[in-house]
């Protein structure tokens, strides 16, 4: 079984600022997805970011990046330049191949707040 | 982009009724949908994956005859809460992805309570 880790329930950053958030996983799958989602207030799931394990260059999109190390099994996002409707609860999660019909292993979490 | 709807986003309803949430994929065909839960400031949590043409795959722990999955199209999937309790009352969210895509688009949830 596939677990997911993120080990900071809540972060605070100021606005402009950039801020990281960690997400260790655990597989013995050697080709799989790993996401970055959004969840603001309204609880509609946002896909922020992915990233095909087989891939070694880090995905970005837009203000957002990733840092992916296979090896050490880590997938942390960056939010460069935060702003306010970055406020959210951000979820990595995993998903085992290529194949939408895997589930997605969510972690647990972490509520950021962006302030003025 | 793909979109997923669900239907009602709000439903509250009295102990022992069953309440039934619909899931759609509006521009897209979906073999597959899965149902998860999220209880407040948690993570989702899997109930079932949802099969069109077949019967759902559940989750341990999640009663069959309580959560009844049904997927009778490419781009619908349903979601039966019977003899719905209070310690049911949850957020419902589905999610759904092209076959053989790499993206699963989530609906926008549905807020159960039930009295």
């Amino acid at each position: 079984a596939q677990t997911v880790t993120q080990s900071q329930p809540e972060m605070s950053v100021q606005e402009a600022e950039t801020v990281t958030l960690s997400c260790t996983y655990d597989t013995s799958e050697n080709n799989y997805y790993l996401f970055w989602y959004k969840q603001p207030p309204s609880r509609q799931m946002i896909l922020v970011i992915r990233q095909e394990a087989y891939k070694q260059q880090n995905a970005t999109e837009n203000r957002f990046s990733v840092n992916f190390q296979k090896a050490a099994k880590s997938f942390s996002l960056k939010i460069s330049d935060s702003q306010l409707g970055d406020t959210a609860m951000y979820f990595c999660a995993f998903m085992k191949q290529a194949n939408s019909g895997y589930a997605l292993n969510f972690g647990k979490g972490t509520s950021l707040l962006v302030t003025p | 982009g793909a979109v997923v709807s669900q239907h009602p986003s709000r439903v509250i309803c009295k102990s022992g009724t069953s309440v039934k949430i619909e899931c759609r994929s509006l521009d897209f065909q979906a073999t597959t949908m899965f149902w998860y839960r999220q209880f407040p400031k948690q993570s989702l949590m899997l109930m079932a994956t949802s099969n069109e043409g077949s019967k759902a795959t559940y989750e341990q722990g999640v009663e069959k005859d309580k959560f009844l999955i049904n997927h009778a199209s490419l781009t619908l999937s349903t979601l039966t809460v019977t003899s719905a309790h209070p310690e049911d009352s949850s957020f419902y969210i589905c999610s759904a992805g092209e076959a053989k895509a790499d993206t699963q688009y989530f609906g926008p949830g549905t807020r159960l309570t039930v009295l």
